[in-house]
């Protein structure tokens, strides 16, 4: 089992360019989202899913865009690309109940110069 | 909404010396409460879970937290560390708003062992 997969594992923007963060995952687990991690700030809920066809917004959504065509890919946009998202993001994904844990792919590290 | 707070941004111990991190949590209900544990450039991976079942969990590694609902607390301990425990600590609280398994996490306790 791969797990969760992300890709890239880094990238470099230039501020105003898009890009797509890749995450799948080969459990089966309805639960997607994704978080930002930040020096200090623990890691933040940018968008989540519950389900093919369902998202909904996080603590930090600004900037960001999601869409869950399937069960096994979610990927995060950003739309264009600001200094303030340099961070790393990690995607997760768990079965659809509150004490499932959560299995998280290696991370993205973005920089935005 | 809820939260967690971890006393402690960075915690040092030496080798073979018990480990204490803490984490408090802020819930109106009765909390799913988790820690994780992240090593350099990797994800976080689950250490343990309370789920109501007993107050004190056992987990990886020689790791277990105690659920206290008097003092808010589930903190995390391992009574003898070793080298390869260095690594960053995260505390998470689960909320079930809006379904699914949405956690929020504390600012995390970076753990240096030395020798």
């Amino acid at each position: 089992n791969a797990g969760v997969t992300q890709t890239p594992k880094f990238q470099v923007l230039k501020t105003g360019q898009s890009m797509t963060l890749q995450c799948a995952q080969d459990m089966n687990h309805e639960y997607m989202s994704w978080y930002r991690q930040d020096p200090g700030m623990g890691l933040r809920l940018i968008h989540y899913s519950v389900g093919a066809g369902i998202t909904d917004q996080g603590e930090v959504p600004n900037g960001y865009n999601v869409s869950r065509s399937t069960t096994e890919d979610f990927p995060l946009r950003l739309l264009s690309a600001a200094p303030s998202q340099t961070s790393v993001y990690f995607c997760a994904s768990s079965y659809s109940i509150a004490n499932s844990p959560l299995h998280f792919g290696n991370g993205t590290r973005l920089t935005v110069t | 909404a809820q939260s967690v707070t971890q006393l402690g941004s960075h915690v040092s111990v030496s080798e073979g010396a018990l480990v204490l991190l803490r984490c408090n949590y802020s819930s109106s209900v009765p909390p799913y409460l988790f820690w994780y544990v992240q090593y350099p450039n990797q994800g976080l991976q689950l250490l343990l879970k309370y789920t109501s079942a007993a107050t004190l969990v056992k987990g990886i590694n020689g790791f277990e937290a105690e659920f206290k609902k008097s003092e808010t607390s589930f903190h995390l301990t391992k009574p003898s560390a070793h080298m390869s425990d260095a690594a960053e600590y995260f505390c998470a609280v689960s909320d079930e708003a809006g379904g699914g398994n949405k956690l929020t996490f504390g600012t995390g306790t970076q753990l240096k062992v030395e020798l």
